[in-house]
């Protein structure tokens, strides 16, 4: 069973700072996803990778396949960009069940 | 952009009735889900399902649960005497290809079930 930490849990911080979330993970995995979820509860996808990095406007995500690692960052940092990011991932490789982290609740303040 | 649509967005039962929530997924897709987040807890996954029968299920979705695509076009999430842990803000998504680990996944807005 994948087990998912992120960090932190919470992270506030003033607009146009440089955001980074954390996301570890303990079993190989197939390819990772970053959701955002809105203050209304909706979920969106940003981002699916297997490796490398991968970048989205004013978001970067990065992972570490050996290291079992992956960053979300965001670049200039905007009061819109408040929600909660959470990190999931298969529960082995190439699964269809995934699993969620805890979620990082981010608040940028004007 | 094509949307996964659910509906109702609000549900409210009563314990021990049956609610069927419903979901149209985007329409090219392959592979559905339903995931269950209980207020303040994380995201779970429930169940997948692929070429009209279940691919993967939790421990959760026990014999409650039921899924259907009665048509081309819908994918519904059945409970069947609703208890009060089942309150919860219920996700539909579909994908692509194998969505777990190898295609991003399309969500829904949710519907939040009510129990009383």
């Amino acid at each position: 069973k994948n087990e998912v930490e992120q960090s932190p849990q919470n992270l506030t911080a003033q607009e146009g700072e440089f955001i980074t979330i954390n996301c570890s993970y303990s079993v190989g995995i197939s390819a990772l996803h970053w959701l955002q979820q809105h203050p209304g509860g909706g979920i969106v996808s940003l981002f699916m990778l297997s490796s490398g990095k991968k970048k989205h406007g004013r978001l970067i995500a990065t992972i570490n396949i050996q290291e079992k690692h992956s960053s979300l960052h965001i670049t200039a940092s905007h009061p819109r960009d408040s929600a909660v990011y959470i990190c999931a991932v298969p529960k082995d490789f190439g699964n269809e069940k995934l699993t969620f982290g805890t979620g990082t609740r981010l608040t940028i303040i004007p | 952009e094509p949307e996964v649509t659910q509906t109702p967005s609000h549900q409210v039962t009563q314990m021990g009735q049956e609610v069927i929530l419903r979901c149209v997924p985007i329409s090219n897709h392959l592979y559905f889900y339903w995931y269950r987040q209980i207020l303040g807890q994380k995201v779970e996954f429930l169940v997948s399902f692929y070429n009209n029968e279940i691919s993967e299920k939790s421990e959760i979705f026990d014999d409650q649960f039921s899924v259907e695509r009665p048509d081309g076009s819908n994918f519904t999430l059945k409970i069947r005497s609703t208890k009060l842990e089942d309150s919860a803000m219920y996700f539909c998504a579909s994908s692509e290809g194998t969505g777990g680990g190898n295609s991003p996944l399309h969500f829904g807005n949710g519907t939040r079930l009510t129990v009383t």
